[in-house]
């Protein structure tokens, strides 16, 4: 099993539904992310938790929101989805000290708002 | 916000052959630069931490460089091979910021 698992992989909704997409990882980490991949665009950050109890604004945080449910668990939620969230979105987890050692990644889920 | 650019943003290559492309930012607040490998429908996986200037890492064919006081970072790939076919990025560390570059795609051709 892939140390982070993002679910859905693929999916379509449409302008003004509410959609959550889920992560949970198995490396143990503390710290968790969201961010989101558009073409000609570096992956920017949407929301980000070091905790369960804490939760922070990304980079682009407007129109999203996120739910820490547990240490392994991390869900990304569109209220009312709009054509330009469309895009790739990762989630990736990190040790304390992630200058170091980095992130490890899902395999992103491919969201696409009509 | 700080301007991460990777270039070239593609770049198709015959099997066999060596290549290298560059990662560019800004020399101040440097902290460390990231490389990471993303092959289509998978994860990113990091392939290298460099924090010093100077830097230079290798695993396998795949090495890179680090020059802080100029700002670039390049990536070489010795005698492509088509399983070295993927977006190659690299995110700059500032303090406790990320910022990723847009990446430069390797299409290795058999």
């Amino acid at each position: 099993d892939a140390d982070v698992t993002q679910t859905p992989r693929n999916r379509i909704t449409k302008t003004g539904k509410r959609i959550m997409l889920e992560c949970s990882q198995t490396k143990g980490h503390d710290r968790m992310y969201w961010y989101r991949q558009d073409p000609g665009l570096g992956l920017r950050l949407i929301y980000y938790s070091f905790d369960v109890k804490d939760i922070n604004k990304g980079e682009i945080s407007d129109g999203y929101s996120v739910s820490r449910q547990a240490q392994a668990k991390f869900s990304l939620s569109l209220e009312s989805a709009i054509p330009n969230q469309t895009a790739l979105y990762f989630c990736a987890t990190s040790a304390n000290d992630r200058q170091i050692y980095g992130y490890t990644f899902g395999s992103g889920t491919r969201l696409t708002v009509v | 916000i700080l301007n991460v650019e990777q270039s070239p943003q593609s770049l198709h290559v015959q099997e066999g052959d060596s290549t290298n492309f560059t990662c560019s930012f800004p020399s101040s607040n440097f902290y460390a630069l990231h490389w990471y490998r993303w092959e289509t429908a998978k994860s990113p996986e990091a392939l290298f931490v460099m924090t010093l200037n100077g830097d230079e890492k290798k695993k396998g064919r795949i090495s890179a460089t680090l020059n802080t006081k100029e700002g670039y970072s390049y990536l070489y790939i010795k005698g492509s091979q088509p399983e070295d076919s993927a977006t190659y990025l690299c995110a700059l560390i500032t303090g406790n910021q990320f910022y990723f570059g847009t990446g430069t795609s390797l299409t290795v051709i058999p």
